[in-house]
């Protein structure tokens, strides 16, 4: 069964601090989503990774992807208060029913 | 933003009676997706459907049908609902054709009394 996990689930920050979300997942997928989700709201696409290696960056975020390690992090830099929110990562099913697992999301909350 | 609309956005029903959502997309994308979201559970996959008439299910299916007709359209019915089925559903939509990525729908709140 194919599972993800992603840790912590909540995290409390201070302006201006870095931290990184990890993203665990259970078996091979070489693509992993991310996700951000503000309250009362829907799901928007922040990075979509394809293969080992793979490196995106919009703004202060930046999202990463280790197939060998089965492992994705999503760095926050410099955070500011508009980045509270709940980050959601996501692979799709290796064998290609192209369904899509989510992980329990994180909560990110910015403190001024 | 993808076009995607969902019916009703917010919906209360009493234990027992049968609820359809509907899923809208303007966007001709092959595949259709329903989630339901709840706190501490993410996001779960219900059932997909990867063409016309062409549905599956997924981890948290029962109790749930779907159908698709066309393409454009994506129905999920609860057939005797539950209060275990009070959540926030999302449907969603991807053409794997061009790009793997997934898009949302506003949800649908539904309460079950």
């Amino acid at each position: 069964e194919l599972k993800v996990e992603q840790n912590p689930l909540f995290l409390s920050m201070q302006e201006g601090k870095n931290y990184t979300i990890y993203c665990n997942y259970s078996t091979t997928s070489d693509r992993l989503y991310w996700y951000r989700q503000d309250p009362g709201k829907s799901l928007e696409s922040l990075f979509v990774l394809l293969s080992n290696g793979a490196v995106k960056q919009e703004g202060r975020l930046m999202a990463s992807l280790d197939t060998k390690a089965r492992l994705s992090t999503l760095h926050i830099t410099a955070a500011v208060h508009d980045l509270s929110a709940t980050y959601f990562c996501a692979v799709d099913n290796p064998s290609g029913t192209y369904k899509y697992i989510f992980g329990t999301g994180t909560r990110l909350k910015v403190l001024a | 933003d993808a076009g995607i609309t969902q019916s009703p956005r917010h919906k209360v029903t009493e234990t027992g009676t049968p609820v359809t959502l509907r899923c809208h997309q303007t966007e001709n994308h092959r595949y259709m997706y329903w989630y339901r979201q709840d706190p501490g559970h993410g996001l779960r996959l219900i059932h997909y459907s990867y063409g016309v008439k062409d549905t599956d299910k997924g981890e948290v299916s029962d109790g749930y049908s779907v159908s698709r007709s066309k393409t454009e359209d994506f129905l999920l019915t609860l057939e005797s609902a539950t209060s275990s089925q009070t959540s926030v559903y999302f449907c969603a939509i991807s053409d794997l054709a061009t790009s793997y990525e997934q898009y949302f729908g506003p949800g649908t709140r539904l309460t079950v009394t």
